[in-house]
């Protein structure tokens, strides 16, 4: 059974783009939950989507955005990229909303420039 | 809010020695706990979890017991490897339905 996979690996950007992330769940898992990785502020959970609506959001600026598609595969966007956006984006998926989620990824490592 | 605390690294330590990292915890209501493990360069790996007070969870040799009175969960295990050195997170999972992660304590063995 595959695992939750992420794409890409690894992104460079400039301040000011935007940068889109992929995340697809485990077979049959239906939530997806994003959690942003930093040196300084640790792990922090980002939002939560299921049946393609977001249930659950973090403390982060409207710059960061999600979506989740009918196959639960997930996108998150960060338009206007600041320096402090480096950082390794985690996705986890889970069955159910409201699960705890115990499957991630390996992560997207973005670099802003 | 609620929040993790976890004792600071890195930790070094010898192959076989015991191992324990502390882990406290403040939340509303019942949360349940985890414990994960990152090696380098990947994501996050389920250690071990427990749902409710005074239950332990264990996998691989680790074990942490869900303590509400002092709420702590600590990791333990009796004799780490090398194969051990990762860095381990402390979380709660909480009733606003999100992981809640402490700062993580980096763990090195040597041979």
């Amino acid at each position: 059974k595959a695992g939750v996979t992420q794409t890409p690996r690894y992104l460079i950007k400039t301040r000011g783009q935007q940068v889109t992330l992929s995340c697809s769940p485990i077979s049959g898992h239906r939530s997806v939950s994003w959690y942003q990785q930093t040196p300084g502020q640790g792990l922090q959970f980002l939002f939560e989507y299921f049946s393609e609506t977001q249930r659950n959001k973090g403390n982060f600026p409207g710059r960061f955005s999600g979506r989740q598609f009918s196959n639960s595969r997930s996108e998150m966007n960060v338009s206007t990229l600041e320096l402090g956006d480096s950082a390794l984006y985690l996705c986890a998926s889970s069955l159910n909303w409201g699960d705890q989620p115990q499957h991630f990824g390996d992560g997207t490592r973005l670099s802003i420039l | 809010g609620d929040s993790v605390t976890q004792m600071e690294g890195p930790v070094t330590l010898s192959e076989e020695a015991f191992l324990t990292i502390n882990c406290t915890y403040t939340a509303t209501g019942y949360p349940s706990l985890f414990w994960y493990v990152q090696y380098p360069g990947e994501g996050l790996q389920l250690l071990l979890k427990a749902t409710k007070a005074d239950d332990k969870g264990s996998n691989k040799g680790f074990e942490a017991t869900y303590r509400k009175e002092t709420t702590s969960f600590h990791l333990e295990k009796g004799s780490v490897q090398v194969s051990d050195s990762a860095v381990y997170f402390c979380a709660l999972y909480n009733q606003g339905g999100k992981l809640i992660f402490g700062q993580g304590t980096e763990l090195s063995v040597k041979p």
